[in-house]
């Protein structure tokens, strides 16, 4: 089955604890992304790598890293979480060109409190 | 990318059909018109797309005004299963540069009743 699947699904940390969230994907992708989602804010993107060693930053990067070593992973590193990191985040994954390309397949997200 | 307005909330009866609107006034020539949906903070989910011409799938039916200044998302037979939060996007097409970036709006929480 085609799927994005993160983990953990949900996750209560302290401030500083660096945590990292992975990304895998199976269906051969070369573009992903990370974004947050927060009430009255809507998604916002984090990070999003065409391919395998490219990423480049989204719309709010600041706190996170992010790596693409392989093309089905694409984790999000938070080295120093603050409560202003408290979201949902999510990760998603497209073809990069042809004609599924317009179509991005979402995991099921991860809660992350941060105290 | 071009902005978008949708209604905040939409209410419907179960097995009637629901017509979600949406307004890009602002729309490109290059830009498509996206819907995603997004049941109870589960990860969003791809409906349909098109660009000038009417799309239908299994899912939806998108009508897209002559203009394409707004667009209207049909669910022909609503289901309890639809209620969910449903956005309306326009974005470049193309492989250059971040152009796999979805930006989201607020959406149009439907309520699908009994």
């Amino acid at each position: 089955e085609a799927q994005v699947t993160q983990n953990p699904r949900y996750l209560i940390t302290v401030t500083g604890k660096k945590l990292t969230v992975t990304c895998s994907q199976n269906m051969n992708h070369e573009y992903m992304s990370w974004y947050r989602q927060d009430p009255g804010l809507g998604l916002r993107q984090i990070y999003y790598s065409m391919n395998v060693e490219v990423t480049d930053k989204g719309d709010v990067p600041e706190g996170y890293k992010v790596s693409r070593k392989e093309k089905r992973n694409f984790p999000l590193i938070l080295e120093s979480p603050s409560p202003n990191q408290t979201s949902l985040y999510f990760c998603a994954s497209s073809l990069s060109m042809g004609a599924r390309s317009t179509e991005a397949f979402f995991g099921q997200g991860t809660r992350l409190t941060v105290v | 990318d071009a902005k978008t307005t949708q209604p905040t909330s939409m209410d419907c009866a179960e097995g009637r059909a629901a017509n979600l609107p949406c307004n890009h006034s602002t729309i490109s020539g290059n830009e498509y018109v996206y819907w995603y949906r997004q049941i109870h903070s589960q990860g969003p989910q791809y409906i349909i797309h098109g660009l000038k011409n009417n799309e239908t799938n299994e899912m939806a039916s998108l009508i897209i005004t002559e203009d394409r200044k707004s667009s209207t998302l049909i669910l022909p037979h609503a289901t309890l299963r639809d209620t969910a939060v449903y956005y309306c996007i326009v974005r470049v097409g193309g492989n250059a540069g971040n152009n796999r970036k979805l930006i989201w709006g607020l959406g149009t929480s439907l309520a699908v009743n009994p």
